[in-house]
């Protein structure tokens, strides 16, 4: 069965430095997203990327973060100058169409910065 | 979006039915009733998706009455590997409409 993949599985970072994300998404699938879950609390949406741009953004995706897909396969997700409150597990998904079709979670990298 | 209540958790010896109850008192025409599932440490996934009525799949079933201001998710004879967090989430499908709203879901323990 074919499945999101996410790399790393853990980042660790010092607060005020730059990480990029790693997701590649199911092949045919055409929807982008992410989305992060601190520590104990609920998985909260980031942002949504169709053709090559972002269609939707939750007010936590501020100028810190942006999202690409470089090539064909990967999309990622960077965060120019991480901050302390940014540690959490972030979640890559896809989906073949929106309107709330069923989304597909990658495994999750867990970012933690010190 | 309707606002989704589930219980916060729930408890349930292996072996026996596990039904979730969500209630979406403001739930739309457009929008239908997704449950996901989240195991420790792993990103949630789909279980199953219903507009009206009943739903089943190798899963689970999700029971939708006419007035689908509630539903229920049934899981058949649970065993640990049950043990997650099910989330109820109110989808509505249309264009433009990208993201899934995470409530904080229900924790089924499954005891052995």
């Amino acid at each position: 069965e074919p499945e999101v993949t996410q790399t790393p599985s853990h980042q660790v970072t010092q607060m005020g430095q730059e990480v990029i994300l790693r997701c590649v998404p199911i092949s045919n699938h055409l929807y982008f997203y992410w989305y992060r879950q601190i520590l104990g609390q609920k998985v909260e949406f980031l942002v949504s990327f169709y053709n090559n741009e972002i269609s939707e953004k939750s007010e936590i995706f501020d100028d810190q973060f942006s999202v690409e897909r470089p090539d064909g396969s990967n999309f990622t997700l960077k965060i120019r100058s991480t901050k302390l409150e940014d540690s959490a597990m972030y979640f890559c998904a896809s989906s073949e169409v929106a309107g709330g079709d069923t989304q597909y979670f990658g495994p999750g990298t867990r970012l933690t910065v010190l | 979006l309707a606002k989704t209540t589930q219980p916060i958790s729930m408890d349930s010896y292996e072996g026996q039915e596990v039904n979730i109850t969500c209630s979406h008192n403001n739930i739309a025409t457009n929008d239908y009733i997704t449950w996901y599932q989240q195991f420790p440490s792993q990103g949630p996934r789909f279980i199953i998706q219903g507009y009206k009525t009943k739903v089943t799949n190798e899963v689970a079933s999700l029971f939708i009455p006419a007035d689908r201001k509630s539903s229920t998710l049934s899981l058949p004879r649970v065993s640990l590997s049950d043990t997650a967090v099910y989330y109820c989430l109110v989808v509505r499908r249309k264009a433009g409409s990208y993201q899934l709203t995470f409530g904080k879901g229900t924790k089924l323990s499954v005891i052995p």
